[in-house]
């Protein structure tokens, strides 16, 4: 079974810019999860997607956006960059099911550098 | 709220001794512990879980963790380490039903030849 897929995988924008990052999930996984992890900040929790709703967000500005579509795949979104927005952004999927939560799967990441 | 610490930032072993990775955790619901690995590069890959069954739990290449209530701990082991190893290692707290993942600051583990 294919693992979790993320494109691209590196990027590198200008200040003010927006990007769109994509993730594809493990086959049948419907839940997907954003995490930013930073030298400094560490591995920070951005949003968890589920059935197309976003179910839980961590505390980022919302500049940080996301979707999910009806095939699972979601994509995040940052708007008007800044020099502190470089970062891994990793995905990660699960098989969840209302109330019950399994393992995350993690993708390789998106190097994102901003300058 | 929850919360892990790692109580290491950084960890060095021979090879071919044991690896021990401290871990405690702070948790007002039940918590799902996870311990994860990151090798330079690369997405992070999960070692073992703990949700609540045994309190002892073998993950993937010979490492085990032992869920201790009392002490609020959830420490990594290895009996012998490899060169393989080396990596950084995350202890990950969540609150068990739910997806958002709390992590550590990260041990690195260094192997000595």
């Amino acid at each position: 079974k294919a693992g979790v897929t993320q494109t691209p995988r590196y990027l590198i924008k200008t200040r003010g810019q927006q990007v769109t990052l994509s993730c594809s999930p493990i086959s049948g996984h419907r839940s997907v999860s954003w995490y930013q992890q930073t030298p400094g900040q560490g591995l920070q929790f951005l949003f968890e997607y589920f059935s197309e709703t976003q179910r839980n967000k961590g505390n980022f500005p919302g500049r940080f956006s996301g979707r999910q579509f009806s095939n699972s795949r979601s994509e995040m979104n940052v708007s008007t960059l800044e020099l502190g927005d470089s970062a891994l952004y990793l995905c990660a999927s699960s098989l969840r099911r209302d109330g019950v939560s399994y393992e995350q799967y993690f993708g390789p990441g998106t190097r994102l550098t901003v300058t | 709220a929850q919360s892990v610490t790692q109580l290491d930032s950084h960890v060095s072993v021979s090879e071919g001794t044991p690896v021990l990775l401290r871990c405690n955790y702070s948790s007002s619901y039940s918590p799902s512990l996870f311990w994860y690995v990151q090798h330079p590069n690369k997405g992070l890959q999960l070692l073992l879980k703990y949700t609540s069954a045994a309190t002892l739990v073998k993950g993937i290449n010979g490492f085990e963790a032992e869920f201790k209530k009392s002490e609020t701990s959830f420490h990594l082991t290895k009996p012998s380490a490899h060169m393989s190893d080396a990596a950084e290692y995350f202890c990950v707290v969540a609150r068990f039903g739910n997806e958002k993942l709390t992590f550590g600051t990260g041990t690195r583990l260094t192997i000595i030849p």
